[in-house]
Order: structure tokens, then sequence, then C-alpha cells
């Protein structure tokens, strides 16, 4: 059973950054990209971006780039998410989540978020 | 990017039928696979239904989901509701053009 386990809550000050990790077990990490999706208090979800391990190459939404860094450890099967500059407005829970790799009946792959962390509350405060 | 629109909240009696829906803004609803997770309070979401309308192992089938060309929108469908089922529900899909995920604005559903 595939297990991702996400590090501690954080309180950092405006204009610094953090680091959370995900380290995942039970599956084979490298072949399957980790996402990072985060939810601000009694908001939605909302995708940052994500990497695929064995490429090394990560993705960003487009309202993160320049702030936001995912990056994968294949020897220790943990990814991270940094983000810096950080404001009150990115008070949040951050989640890891592993994109599950499927075919359809057709033969043609597609993808879903099948693996979540416990999620990570990053509390941003002067 | 498009998006994804649901309603804000639904309330039903137990044993009851809910529909939500998830309605994309550009874009056919058909061109990417749409998935709908779960959210209880204080949990990380899981999956319900996949690929528009499969269940994960586990999932009862009270569980049902669907998509319509006509109305650009997705539909999940929760029958015989049970007190359990009260929780928070995103769709989701893909945006191919621009290659990140797209979460619809969540449903919170309350079983009265």
């Amino acid at each position: 059973q595939v297990q991702l386990v996400q590090s501690g809550a954080e309180v950092k000050k405006p204009g610094s950054s953090v680091k959370v990790s995900c380290k995942a077990s039970g599956g084979t990490f490298s072949s399957y990209a980790i996402s990072w999706v985060r939810q601000a208090p009694g908001q939605g979800l909302e995708w940052m971006g994500g990497i695929i391990p064995i490429f090394g190459t990560a993705n960003y939404a487009q309202k993160f780039q320049g702030r936001v860094t995912i990056t994968a450890d294949e020897s220790t099967s943990t990814a991270y998410m940094e983000l810096s500059s950080l404001r009150s407005e990115d008070t949040a829970v951050y989640y890891c989540a592993r994109e599950g790799y499927y075919y359809d009946s057709s033969g043609s792959p597609f993808v879903y978020f099948d693996y979540w962390g416990q999620g990570t509350l990053v509390t941003v405060s002067s | 990017n498009f998006m994804l629109t649901q309603p804000h909240s639904v309330s039903e009696s137990p044993g009851k039928t809910v529909t939500i829906s998830c309605t994309r803004s550009s874009g056919s609803i058909a061109s990417n696979y749409v998935q709908w997770y779960q959210q209880r309070p204080g949990s990380s979401p899981t999956t319900v239904i996949y690929e528009d309308n499969q269940r994960p192992s586990g999932v009862p089938d009270r569980f049902s989901g669907s998509i319509d060309s006509s109305s650009n929108s997705a539909s999940l469908t929760i029958s015989g509701l049970k007190t359990e089922d009260e929780a928070d529900y995103y769709c989701q899909s893909y945006d191919s053009s621009k290659s990140l995920y797209v979460f619809g604005t969540g449903t919170k559903v309350t079983v009265l």
C-alpha cells in the first residue's frame, strides 16, 4: 500500500521560505509524478505543480512560477516543495499527492491523484 | 485556463439522493477525464470517482459519476445518503493545453 508521509507543521515569518517534504513508501517512487496541492483555511483545493522523479523536471502553475520549487530525491523516495517570499495569504495546508498513471479501455493513459499525504499546515505570521 | 464551477452547497435527508454538478467554463468536458474527491473535515481528499464514472475499490456503488456534453458538465450522484457522506466534494480535470490540473470550486454536502 502506497503511503505518503509529510513533514510537520511550520510557522514562518513573512518574506521567508518554507520547505515541506513528502516521503513515499510502498510503491515505485521514481515512476510516478508527485503533485503539490494547497488549501487555504476554509477554501478549496489549488494545484501548485508537480514533478516526475525519474526525469527530475517540474511543472508549475503560473500563479506560483518563480516562487515555488519542487524537487525529488530518488535515493530517499522523498519529494520536496519549497515556497519563497511567503506572505499571509500562503497560510494553508499543503498536500502532496501521487499522480497515479492508468490506462482506459481504449488503451489511452490517464492520470489522477490516487494517494495523498496527510497534509502540512504552514502558518505565515509576523 | 478553464474553470470548473460547482454549487457551493447541497443538503438532503438520509436515504435521499443528491447530485452535484461541475461545469467547465471553456473547452469540452469530454476532452479530459473528470475525477471526484471527497474531503471530510480535517482529512485529506480521497477519490470517489475517476475516469468520469469509475469507482475505486472500496467506494460504495451509491456513488456514481457521469458527464453531459450538452451542458458541458460532469455530475456526481450520491444515492441512499448516509451521515458519513457529509463532506466537501471536488471535481478535477486536466488542462492539456497548459499541462496543469484544475480543481472545481468545491461543494459542501450536508446530510440533514
